[in-house]
């Protein structure tokens, strides 16, 4: 069974505060795909990272950055400088390798105050 | 450009009618499309997957005579909410797999 875990319901922010979304994972599969979405008000799921299980390299968008930890079965996401663009539901989800459907984690609403 | 669009992106009817949304695959022939449904300030929880020219494979606890799915061609599937009720009021949301996952912009749902 696959299984997300996103503790932090909500969260808010001031400007330029950084903040680390957190999502911990549970899956039986040995190779999978890891998945961060940032979902506005209008609804639509904005793509943000896609990592593979057997790529344990963390990396750096900008301002977006993920730590992957196998042994810790996590995936975190950090906004670094955060803006009031960046209010928003964000959610982690995870796919098996040999299968095209993927779950879900509970999603986490920032919230960035100026 | 958009790769999945859905149709209508909102809708409001009668508790009682049925109501049909199109998920279509704009740039890729999709065997297998996916139907996902959100609560508000709720998750996506996966209802089916919609498989071109056979059945759909409902998840457990959705009902699969309420929610029809019709995948006739492989860039159009289409999901059909019979005898809607006031808690089916969702937003509904497809996607695609194609070398990536592909999701569309949704359809909100409200029944009176």
């Amino acid at each position: 069974a696959q299984k997300v875990t996103q503790a932090q319901t909500e969260i808010s922010v001031v400007e330029k505060e950084d903040v680390t979304l957190d999502c911990v994972y549970e899956t039986r599969d040995t190779t999978y795909y890891l998945f961060w979405y940032k979902q506005p008000p209008s609804g639509e799921l904005v793509f943000l990272i896609r990592r593979n299980s057997f790529d344990e390299q963390n990396e750096i968008s900008g301002r977006y950055s993920w730590n992957f930890q196998k042994s810790t079965s996590s995936f975190n996401f950090t906004i670094t400088a955060s803006q009031v663009v960046d209010s928003a539901v964000y959610f982690c989800a995870l796919r098996a390798y040999n299968n095209n459907d993927m779950r879900f984690g509970a999603g986490t609403r920032l919230t960035v105050k100026p | 450009g958009a790769v999945v669009s859905q149709h209508p992106s909102w809708v409001i009817c009668k508790s009682g009618t049925s109501v049909k949304i199109e998920c279509r695959s704009l740039d890729f022939q999709a065997t297998t499309m996916f139907w996902y449904r959100q609560f508000p300030k709720q998750s996506l929880m996966l209802m089916a997957t919609s498989n071109e020219g056979s059945k759909a494979t409902y998840e457990q606890g959705v009902e699969k005579d309420k929610f029809l799915i019709n995948h006739a061609s492989l860039t159009l599937s289409t999901l059909t909410v019979t005898s809607a009720h006031p808690e089916d009021s969702s937003f509904y949301i497809c996607s695609v797999y194609a070398r990536e996952q592909y999701f569309g912009p949704g359809t909100r749902l409200t029944v009176t």
